[in-house]
């Protein structure tokens, strides 16, 4: 069984640029989450989606968002991209009543 | 506003000993409680977790507490090996929820061959 699939694994962009980050679920997922880890402050929740509806959404600015197409598969946006954006942008996918599975991140560099 | 406290970013452990990693949370709302484990450019991995109607689930080396009235879960590795060498992450969940995850902020363990 593949696991959660993660694209690109690094991207670097410059500031005031957006960026558009994949994530492909386990088989059979319908709940997906991203998680933003920066040095010193863990795993920050951003939002998860279930069977294409954001359910729970994390405090971070308008310039974040995501969506869920109808085969799981998810994307997030940043939008505006500041220096401090710089982090492994993780996804996890989930049954939706059980533990998350997590991809092995996007490492996005703002220049 | 840190729900989830890992006080200690760093820990070494002989191998063979016991490993303690602690974690406190403040939100008591929530309602499950996961541990997962992260090695170097790769994703966290799930490890044990436990819901707050328990005060303890053990699974092979790996044994996590529950305190409810303390605010306060540990996780106990015995005996460590030198493959546990990782960041371990406390995370908490509200009632029912199993994806709304507040992670906290990581320790990292070295077990000493």
């Amino acid at each position: 069984k593949a696991g959660v699939t993660q694209t690109p694994r690094y991207l670097i962009k410059t500031r005031g640029q957006q960026v558009t980050l994949s994530c492909s679920p386990i088989s059979g997922h319908r709940s997906v989450s991203w998680y933003q880890q920066t040095p010193g402050q863990g795993l920050q929740f951003l939002f998860e989606y279930f069977s294409e509806t954001q359910r729970n959404k994390g405090n971070f600015p308008g310039r974040f968002s995501g969506r869920q197409f109808s085969n799981s598969r998810s994307e997030m946006n940043v939008s505006t991209l500041e220096l401090g954006d710089s982090a492994l942008y993780l996804c996890a996918s989930g049954t939706g009543s059980t533990e998350a599975f997590f991809g092995q991140g996007t490492r996005l560099t703002v220049v | 506003d840190q729900q989830v406290k890992q006080n200690s970013p760093s820990l070494s452990v002989q191998e063979g000993r016991i490993s303690i990693l602690n974690c406190d949370y403040t939100n008591s709302m929530f309602d499950y409680f996961l541990w997962y484990k992260k090695y170097p450019a790769e994703g966290p991995t799930f490890l044990i977790s436990i819901s707050s109607i328990k005060d303890k689930n053990e699974d092979g080396r790996f044994t996590v507490f529950l305190n409810k009235s303390a605010k306060h879960l540990s996780l106990h590795i015995v005996p460590s090996q030198p493959g546990d060498s990782a960041v371990y992450f406390c995370a908490a969940s509200p009632s029912g929820g199993y994806q709304k995850v507040t992670f906290g902020t990581g320790t990292k363990l070295q077990v000493i061959p």
